[in-house]
């Protein structure tokens, strides 16, 4: 089945800082590649999303590039705040199509 | 609001109990998924239904079952709960398999 690591598990910048976090998978041939936000105790939430045939995507100060060849994508989050800090997963649709496998999380904590 | 409504919120029950989670998709999606959440832990993949039929399991436990209804609202049973069992359930909706989900706010099950 479908393996989906991201890196690093934990991550702490300055307010203003950038944020980088890396997602990498095995089997999917996905063209669909999600990033979830998800706050403390609340549900997760779609924030930014790639297809294929395209290599980045950028939505304000978040973006997320995709390198299929070598089976990673990764989600930018520029110009930090404290409100950007959360636990983010990405995901990829399972063998079948059907539903998607997370990630096991990235905690981001922006610093004031 | 995210569209996708889930009751009851909170709930707490005794182990050996018996409980019911209900979903209501987002109008106009036919899929249904639960995840289970731990404590700090990442989104676990429970089972899927598509327009009435189960569509794709996951690790869900025999003590667990699910069903989709023709109005398609799901319903999520967990039998025989155990202290374990305790986490954050949630529910997510989408047009169809492989494309992105909108989670409801989750029921939080607490066994005691």
């Amino acid at each position: 089945g479908e393996n989906v690591e991201q890196h690093p598990s934990t991550l702490s910048v300055q307010e203003g800082d950038s944020a980088v976090i890396k997602c990498t998978y095995s089997d999917s041939a996905s063209n669909y590649f999600p990033w979830y936000k998800q706050e403390l105790g609340k549900r997760p939430q779609l924030i930014i999303d790639i297809r294929s045939n395209v290599g980045e995507k950028k939505d304000q100060r978040i973006a997320v590039t995709l390198n299929k060849t070598a089976k990673h994508f990764s989600l930018h989050i520029t110009e930090t705040q404290p409100e950007d800090s959360a636990v983010y997963f990405c995901a990829l649709p399972d063998n079948y199509g059907q539903n998607f496998v997370f990630g096991p999380g990235t905690r981001l904590s922006v610093l004031p | 609001d995210s569209g996708v409504t889930q009751t009851p919120k909170h709930l707490i029950t005794a182990t050996g109990q018996r409980v019911t989670l209900r979903c209501s998709p987002r109008s106009g999606d036919l899929s249904v998924y639960w995840y289970q959440q731990s404590l700090d832990q990442g989104l676990q993949f429970l089972i899927q239904y598509y327009n009435g039929e189960e569509r794709a399991k996951g690790n869900i436990l025999e003590r667990f079952s699910a069903q989709q209804f023709p109005d398609l609202h799901s319903e999520l049973n967990l039998s025989s709960l155990e202290l374990g069992d305790s986490a954050l359930y949630f529910c997510a909706s989408s047009l169809r398999g492989g494309y992105g989900y909108t989670f409801g706010s989750g029921t939080r099950l607490t066994v005691v």
